[in-house]
């Protein structure tokens, strides 16, 4: 059965700092992993998708990788800003079907 | 246009009652999918519908009742709820093209049972 997890469950850290978030699944045979943004009360934000053939995904200040036979994947943030408070969740897809699991999500806090 | 979008944002509803959520997605998306997410638990997957047909029961109870009448819409009917159930309902589409697929996800119903 895939378990999802996400270290740290919190981050606060000033403005300008880069940071890492930290996800790792158990079972390698996936499809991809989504990373996405929740702001409190809303819906998902996608932020990057890695298909399990591909080791990394850049979208301007994110860069998130991925390390199948470990079973991690990470998110790095560069320069970060206030704006990017939120919750960051990722989500793995299982091979051989649309079952998604969830990781817990690490509640990120930058201050100004 | 990556938006998916759900009416009602708000639904407050007694255990005797009979409501409905509905979703919507104009990207030609075949996979649409229901979820239900508690307060500060992540997404839980409910049921997945791929080119209009039901692939994924995740043993929901029978009080919540999915339905995909075409390819851009779906439905979630709800009946004799209980106050547990009360969450944040969300829906989500993709492509349903496995290793590519992106999941983009609507702003969510928040639904309070009473």
């Amino acid at each position: 059965k895939q378990e999802v997890t996400q270290i740290p469950a919190a981050l606060s850290v000033p403005e300008g700092e880069n940071l890492v978030l930290n996800c790792s699944f158990t079972d390698s045979a996936i499809y991809n992993l989504q990373w996405f943004r929740q702001d409190p009360g809303k819906g998902l934000t996608s932020l990057l998708l890695i298909q399990s053939s591909q080791r990394e995904q850049t979208s301007g200040r994110l860069n998130a990788s991925l390390d199948k036979s470990s079973g991690r994947s990470t998110l790095y943030i560069a320069a970060s800003q206030p704006g990017d408070s939120a919750t960051y969740l990722c989500a793995v897809r299982n091979t051989g079907g649309f079952k998604t699991i969830f990781g817990a999500g690490t509640r990120l806090f930058v201050k100004a | 246009d990556t938006e998916v979008t759900q009416t009602p944002k708000h639904l407050v509803m007694g255990m005797t009652n009979k409501k409905s959520l509905k979703c919507e997605q104009h990207m030609g998306h075949r996979a649409m999918y229901w979820y239900k997410q508690k307060a500060k638990k992540p997404p839980e997957l409910m049921f997945v519908y791929s080119y209009e047909k039901l692939s994924i029961n995740e043993s929901v109870p029978s009080r919540f009742s999915p339905e995909c009448p075409n390819s851009s819409l779906l439905n979630l009917h709800l009946h004799a709820l209980q106050p547990e159930d009360s969450a944040l309902y969300l829906c989500a589409s993709g492509s349903g093209q496995g290793r590519k697929d992106t999941q983009y996800f609507g702003p969510g119903t928040r639904l309070t049972v009473l």
